[in-house]
């Protein structure tokens, strides 16, 4: 199947700083990506939706401002978390999917650990 | 808009006996339905779906699920667990009322016990 990376792994940030995170999708052309985040032991929750050259779609309640999202290519989304606090620690996924509808996988990156301090 | 359930937030099983878990969709005509597993802070990772055809659809790692139209079920099932089994498990519905999106139930927690 497709492979979807994720960088950082883990990363741990002082309160009030940005950390951003990546999203590649190795081996195919990733026309839409989806960042979601998850708390221990919960369900995953949609942030938002990004389309390649497009603006993030963000779901109700998530605030564009806070969690900026780019995706520049068709291989390349990033999430940035700004002026992060620790409420913001979690648990972030991505995911690709080669095109739009019905036809087309979505696959998962190995998500990302944000602690903030 | 489209949606799964997962009733049990946790199933506990001895190893070598049978699993199932459950899961019960609400859509709008035909589903598409998915069922993925996660280890501790990983991804998801897909273990099988039900588009069209068989009921009964064989996934990875020895799991399959039935597909059951008039319960609205979409039950996860492995003959013989193993501890290795144990993860966390979400049932996916892709809903097409809303760009094909995933929508996830709450997941349930499986425990295989040696």
């Amino acid at each position: 199947g497709a492979v979807v990376s994720q960088h950082p792994s883990r990363v741990i940030c002082k309160s009030g700083t940005s950390v951003k995170i990546e999203c590649r999708s190795l081996d195919f052309q990733a026309t839409t990506m989806f960042w979601y985040r998850q708390f221990p032991k919960q369900s995953l929750m949609l942030m938002a939706t990004s389309n390649e050259g497009s603006k993030a779609t963000y779901e109700q309640g998530v605030e564009k401002d806070k969690f900026l999202i780019n995706h520049a290519s068709l291989t390349l989304s990033t999430l940035t978390v700004t002026s992060a606090h620790p409420e913001d620690s979690s648990f972030y996924i991505c995911s690709a999917r080669a095109g739009t509808r019905r036809s087309y996988e979505q696959y998962f990156g190995p998500g990302t650990r944000l602690t903030v301090t | 808009a489209q949606s799964v359930a997962q009733p049990e937030d946790q199933v506990n099983v001895a190893e070598g006996n049978p699993l199932t878990v459950k899961c019960t969709y609400s859509v709008s005509g035909n589903p598409y339905l998915f069922w993925y597993v996660q280890y501790p802070n990983r991804g998801l990772q897909f273990l099988l779906k039900y588009i069209t055809g068989d009921n009964l659809v064989k996934g990875s790692y020895g799991f399959e699920a039935e597909f059951n139209k008039s319960q609205t079920s979409f039950h996860l099932k492995k003959p013989s667990a193993l501890v290795s089994d144990s993860a966390l498990y979400f049932c996916a519905v892709r809903d097409i009322s809303n760009d094909y999106k995933l929508s996830f139930g709450a997941g349930t927690t499986v425990t295989v016990r040696a």
